[in-house]
This record gives structure tokens, sequence and C-alpha cells, in this order.
């Protein structure tokens, strides 16, 4: 089956530093790779997304990285505030394109 | 949540009785997707449905069905609950390009489901 896997369950950061968030996959042909943040009590929300053929993606405040030589994904969050306190998955695509499969997490705390 | 509603919201029921998960939207997305979340295990894909009447497994289907009648409605059953399928079942939506979903995943609220 699919492995997904995060670096570490738990990160604690100051409010205002930057976050980075990594993730490992183990199919290769993996060619689609999402970021979710999930808030206590609530549904995953889509964060950013990457594509095989890119290496890097940039959003607001957000920035993922793909690594396909050693299968690594990473989340960075810049001037990380309060409100990025949740749990953070990465998912990907697998063999079958339309089953996406989720990491454990990692939970995120901001210290005010 | 994007136009996704879970039906209930909480169920507490005994082992081996019948239980059905609702998830309506509102969206007319042609993927829909059942998810359970574990402590340890992140989310898991139970089933999925490409369109009225198409589904599939997902890695951990035994023990559930599913029902796809209506582009709006996706029911997920658990025939016989037993203990193990106590979790919080998350319904997801995406759009399509074509008949390959997108793979940008709207969740609903979730339900959380105990048998005791």
């Amino acid at each position: 089956g699919e492995s997904v896997g995060l670096h570490l369950p738990t990160l604690s950061v100051q409010e205002g530093d930057n976050s980075i968030i990594n993730c490992a996959y183990s199919n290769s042909a993996s060619d689609y790779f999402i970021w979710y943040k999930q808030e206590s009590g609530k549904g995953p929300q889509f964060i950013i997304d990457i594509r095989s053929n890119m290496d890097k993606r940039q959003g607001q405040r957000v920035t993922v990285l793909l690594n396909k030589t050693v299968k690594h994904l990473s989340l960075q969050i810049a001037a990380t505030q309060p409100g990025d306190s949740a749990v953070y998955f990465c998912a990907e695509n697998g063999l079958s394109g339309n089953q996406f499969y989720f990491g454990t997490g990692t939970s995120l705390t901001v210290i005010p | 949540d994007a136009g996704i509603t879970q039906s209930p919201r909480h169920k507490v029921t005994e082992t081996g009785t019948p239980v059905t998960l609702r998830c309506h939207q509102t969206e007319n997305h042609r993927y829909m997707y059942w998810y359970r979340q574990d402590p340890g295990h992140g989310l898991r894909l139970i089933h999925y449905s490409y369109g009225v009447k198409d589904t599939d497994k997902g890695e951990v289907s035994d023990g559930y069905s599913v029902s796809r009648s209506k582009t709006e409605d996706f029911l997920l059953t658990l025939e016989s609950a037993t203990s193990s399928q106590t979790s919080v079942y998350f319904c997801a939506i995406s759009e399509s390009i074509g008949w390959q979903g997108t793979g940008k995943l709207f969740f609903g609220s979730g339900t959380q489901l105990s048998v005791l």
C-alpha cells in the first residue's frame, strides 16, 4: 500500500517565525501532492498543491517544495501566526490518480 | 464547508446494528469520497464515487458499502457495525477535468461515530 509519512508529529514555533513541515512519500509514480490544514473539530482544508513537474510553488505566506529524488515534500509557512495552529497533512495521488493517500499529520502550535 | 453537509454529526450505536451516514453536496461535483480519521492513521479512504452509480473501493473498504443514486448524495453504510469502526468519518468532494478528479478535495465537517 501507499506510505506517506511525516518526520515529526508535533512542531512548536514562536509567533512571527517561519515554520517548516516535512513529509516523505514512497510511491515514485505519484505526480500530484497536496497540503491540507485541519483545525480542531473541522474537516481538512486545502492549502496548496504541486505537480511533479514542479520543484516549488508559492502561495500566500506558504511555499511547497518537492524533491522527487529523495521523495520529500515540505510546507513552509512564513511569519507564522496563532491562526496557523492546526494539524497539517500532506497527501499524494498514488498509482490510481483518483485515490489520495494522507500522511498521519503534524500538529503545529504557535506560541504567542 | 463548500456546500457539503454530513448527517448525522454524531451517532452512538451498538455493535451489530446497521448504520448509514449521509453526505449531501450542492456543488454538482462528479467526485465524492468517504474517509475515516483515526489517531495515528491520518485520513484513510473507504470508498469513492466518480458519478451516479459509479463507485470504487479505497484502502479500508472492508465492512463498508456505499451508494450514489443522485449526483448530490453519497451514502456510507456499515451493514453490521463493529467497535473497530468507531471513528470520525469525513465526506469530501472534488471537481473533475474530463473523467479525472482534480484532487483538490473539499471536506465536510465530519460525523463522529461511536460503536459500543
